[in-house]
């Protein structure tokens, strides 16, 4: 059974750099797109983009030039690091698997969360 | 924030048939698959529908989904108390090149 293991830290100050961690477990990795949603308090899910299967990103618009998605296709795992992170970045922020049968939108694997707060 | 747009509570009772909708644009329901994800408090979606009709092995049949136009629906027939939860909508929008979800609907079954 895939599982979706996530880390990072938790509390980061206005300014600093949100990194976190996604592995993954019981599966293939690399044929797959990986992606990073997050929902801040109270508000909607929140695509940020992904690493689809050739290694390629895909990021939201939104956040572009502040949001790099990297992988470790050795240790199965990839990674979300955004910068210059504001009150505004406060969420959760989920991992998610995409690109099986089901789509490649659609996610049918998720990590725990990890909730994020920036605050001075 | 672009999103596509949900009511955001509705509710039944017991045995009742509810639906959800969600709105969107040309641009991505119109155009698009729409999928549907299922959310009880303090845990992670689960992918409930997808290719806008379809499920995914293991969800009852009691869920459903369809389209028309720029909006989708999400029915849940034969409602249960342990349907309660929060769902959300999302597909893919072309000219924002982004996925868009939908601010999500918190289910009630009273």
């Amino acid at each position: 059974q895939v599982q979706l293991q996530q880390w990072g830290a938790g509390l980061l100050r206005p300014s600093e750099t949100l990194s976190l961690t996604c592995a993954v477990y019981g599966g293939s990795f690399r044929d797959y797109n990986w992606n990073w949603v997050r929902q801040p308090p109270g508000k909607g899910l929140e695509w940020i983009g992904n690493i689809d299967r050739s290694g390629s990103n895909n990021y939201n618009p939104s956040l572009k030039g502040r949001v790099t998605i990297s992988e470790d296709t050795s240790k199965n795992q990839f990674s979300f690091r955004l910068s210059s992170v504001t009150a505004a970045d406060t969420a959760v922020y989920y991992c998610a698997r995409g690109g099986s049968r089901y789509g490649y939108e659609a996610f049918d694997i998720w990590g725990r969360g990890t909730v994020v707060t920036v605050a001075s | 924030q672009p999103a596509l747009t949900q009511p955001p509570s509705a509710s039944g009772t017991p045995g009742q048939t509810v639906t959800i909708s969600c709105s969107g644009s040309i641009s991505n329901i119109a155009r698009n698959t729409v999928n549907w994800y299922q959310r009880f408090p303090g845990t992670a979606p689960k992918l409930l529908i997808y290719s806008t009709n379809q499920r995914p092995s293991g969800v009852p049949d009691r869920f459903s989904g369809s389209k028309s136009g720029t909006s989708a629906s999400l029915a849940i027939s034969g409602l249960q108390s342990d349907d309660e939860a929060d769902f959300y909508c999302s597909a893919w929008d072309d000219n924002l090149n982004r996925l868009l979800f939908g601010g999500g609907t918190k289910l009630t079954v009273v």
